[in-house]
């Protein structure tokens, strides 16, 4: 399968700027998404962005995509203890029916 | 407004005792089904998807298995469920067009 890879924790303070990164190999992506996963609950998706897009801005949050570095990246402004979760990246690629997964980014809010 | 049911929420199992997940979408028609399996601290492994009725592809071979009796229906079973069946299992639907699928609940499944 796809290799989509994201570091597994990330800590901030309640009102800075968190920012999570993935990584994938296959230069042929589609779209590529962010979801949030609160505790015990299934996965909510919060935005995606078109493989031909740089950047997409919705709210406090922005997603910025390298297509030549193949790196994707999520920024929470102003970050909230509500915003406490685990986040994956995923993409899709032409010719697979499923989207391709990376292992999660745990983000902790400090109060 | 689309939405997608999973029961149980939990379950609690003995090794070699069956297992029958199920999942249902409300408010659309001819979705892809998936079904995935997170186990504790790891990402998401896809197990099957299904593009229709009857129609299933297997993504990890293992002792599991699926079916779609109906449009909106995709259920996930077992015969005898292994100790390392525990997990957390999401179903998830999408439409056409930008494949954005869409999550469960979730059932999390405790094999004993």
């Amino acid at each position: 399968g796809e290799d989509v890879e994201q570091s597994l924790f990330l800590s901030v303070r309640e009102g800075d700027s968190s920012v999570i990164n993935c990584t994938y190999t296959d230069s042929s992506s589609t779209y590529l998404y962010w979801y949030k996963q609160e505790p015990g609950a299934g996965l909510q998706l919060l935005t995606y962005i078109f493989s031909n897009m740089d950047m997409k801005q919705d709210q406090r949050l922005t997603v910025l995509l390298n297509k030549k570095d193949k790196h994707l990246s999520l920024r929470i402004a102003d970050t909230q203890t509500g915003d406490s979760a685990i986040y994956f990246c995923a993409e899709s690629i032409p010719g697979a029916n499923n989207l391709f997964f990376g292992t999660g980014t745990r983000l902790t809010v400090i109060p | 407004s689309q939405t997608i049911h999973q029961w149980p929420a939990t379950l609690v199992q003995p090794v070699g005792s069956p297992l029958s997940l199920e999942c249902t979408v409300e408010g659309t028609s001819n979705p892809n089904l998936y079904w995935y399996r997170q186990a504790a601290g790891r990402g998401l492994q896809l197990l099957f998807y299904s593009v229709g009725i009857g129609q299933i592809s297997s993504e990890v071979p293992q002792n599991l298995s699926a079916s779609r009796p109906q449009d909106r229906q995709f259920i996930l079973s077992s015969k005898k469920l292994l100790l390392s069946d525990s997990g957390f299992y999401l179903c998830a639907w999408s439409g056409a067009g930008l494949g954005l699928q869409f999550f469960g609940p979730g059932t999390r499944l405790t094999v004993l």
